[in-house]
């Protein structure tokens, strides 16, 4: 079975500043990997999300994440965050095929918090 | 399109009373799912569907039950509340073809407190 593991719980930063949330993930199969994003008292939205192809995929609001394969990693990465970034972000896993690939795994959430 | 919507967006309960989650989706998706949101568990999958008519177990299921009567709504029961229950509860479709890439869709969700 698969897992997802976000190494921080909580991630306090900057405006402005870089931030890296970190995201690993156990599988013995080919997955598709996802970012979501809860802003407070909402509901998940998809972030961006890796299928195949190029390790660097980008959302439309400045985020990007790479997988690497060998280290079983997508972290999600922004150059200058604004106070707006402030939410809690999930990173999931789901297998590209076979039993249980239409089911998400998440991780336990790593909430962002933008300093002024 | 409204998407996923969730009835009702809060609640309160006693122990022991029972309750009827009402999950919706416009968008003719076969797959449909409700999780629970724990502070520091992430989401937690409770039951699950993947056509009207079906259901099936998640990975939190004791203490619910769903039932998937039409495609467009997945009904999460509780048949006598408890505390425990007490949680955020996010429903969440899927197409269920294999272009959709497993991307899920999620509503707004329901507060529930169990006193």
């Amino acid at each position: 079975a698969q897992s997802v593991t976000q190494l921080d719980s909580q991630v306090p930063v900057f405006e402005e500043a870089p931030v890296e949330l970190r995201c690993n993930y156990s599988s013995s199969v080919s997955v598709y990997l996802f970012w979501y994003v809860q802003y407070p008292n909402q509901g998940l939205q998809l972030l961006l999300k890796y299928l195949s192809g190029s390790t660097l995929v980008e959302s439309i609001n400045g985020f990007e994440a790479e997988f690497n394969k060998s280290q079983t990693s997508f972290h999600l990465r922004k150059p200058s965050v604004h106070i707006s970034d402030t939410a809690e972000y999930f990173c999931a896993v789901s297998l590209e095929s076979g039993a249980g690939s239409y089911q998400l795994t998440f991780g336990k959430g790593t909430k962002l918090s933008v300093i002024p | 399109n409204a998407g996923v919507t969730q009835t009702p967006k809060f609640r309160v309960l006693k122990t022991g009373q029972s309750m009827t989650l009402l999950c919706a989706q416009d968008m003719n998706h076969e797959y449909m799912y409700w999780y629970r949101q724990d502070p520091g568990m992430g989401l937690r999958l409770i039951h699950y569907s993947v056509g009207e008519g079906t259901t099936a177990k998640g990975e939190v299921p004791d203490g619910y039950n769903v039932s998937r009567l039409k495609k467009q709504n997945f009904l999460l029961g509780l048949e006598s509340a408890a505390p425990s229950q007490t949680s955020v509860y996010f429903c969440a479709s899927f197409p269920g073809d294999a272009s959709s890439y497993n991307e899920q869709f999620f509503g707004p969700g329901t507060r529930l407190t169990v006193l």
